[in-house]
């Protein structure tokens, strides 16, 4: 099936570090939405994103909508055990197709 | 306000059964898709309902099937249960209103179902 390109696929880092991972599509968007998942459970969503440029912030977390719309990131700053997941991206283009497409997720651990 | 409700939460079944799936989405949601998540291949879309409607079909055979009610609760079907359908079933609803900012998925805990 169709996935985005999410990266890295996993990372280990130190408590306190900061951790960025992006997702690119070879799509225009009209939507981005950042989730995070824990084991065994469905995604919560952390951050959603409407137009090109946009930045926007939760808390710790920070996610932009790429300028040419075929891209995202999102930063986590001074990570915290609790952090611990994985990570989707997830994208909509404005057909009216009224799907998601989602990332192939980033494995996050952190180590305290 | 009560988040989206998957029933049940686990189950078992064997080669050639079917199973039904059930899906309760946030009050005044009116859009629900489902999912199908495994390690293998992540998230795959399988379809979306809205008013009672399929509007849009992701590339499942057709032993999989879906339906909504007027009250924006849903069901999907399995048929002829494979080993290749083991995976976790989750279930989104949103608003959809037609402004972007209603189009955000909420997603429920998900139906574990494994294949035996």
């Amino acid at each position: 099936g169709q996935q985005l390109n999410q990266s890295p696929q996993s990372m280990f880092i130190q408590e306190g570090e900061d951790v960025s991972m992006n997702c690119t599509s070879s799509s225009i968007f009209n939507t981005w939405l950042w989730y995070k998942q824990d084991p065994g459970e469905g995604p919560v969503l952390l951050i959603a994103l409407y137009k090109a440029g946009e930045l926007t912030s939760n808390g710790r977390l920070t996610a932009q909508f790429g300028i040419t719309r075929k891209d995202s990131f999102l930063n986590i700053s001074a990570s915290i055990p609790s952090d611990v997941g994985i990570y989707f991206c997830a994208g909509r283009a404005g057909d009216g197709t009224y799907k998601y497409i989602f990332g192939t997720g980033t494995r996050l651990k952190v180590l305290a | 306000k009560a988040g989206v409700t998957q029933t049940p939460r686990y189950l078992i079944k064997t080669r050639g059964q079917q199973v039904t799936l059930s899906c309760s989405p946030i009050s005044g949601h009116r859009s629900v898709s489902w999912y199908q998540q495994t390690p293998g291949q992540g998230l795959q879309f399988l379809f979306e309902y809205f008013s009672e409607t399929q509007r849009n079909k992701g590339n499942f055979p057709g032993r999989f099937s879906g339906r909504q009610f007027s009250n924006s609760r849903s069901e999907m079907n399995v048929s002829t249960l494979e080993l290749g359908d083991s995976a976790l079933y989750l279930c989104a609803s949103s608003r959809y209103t037609g402004a972007a900012s209603n189009e955000k998925l909420f997603f429920g805990s998900g139906t574990q179902l494994s294949v035996l």
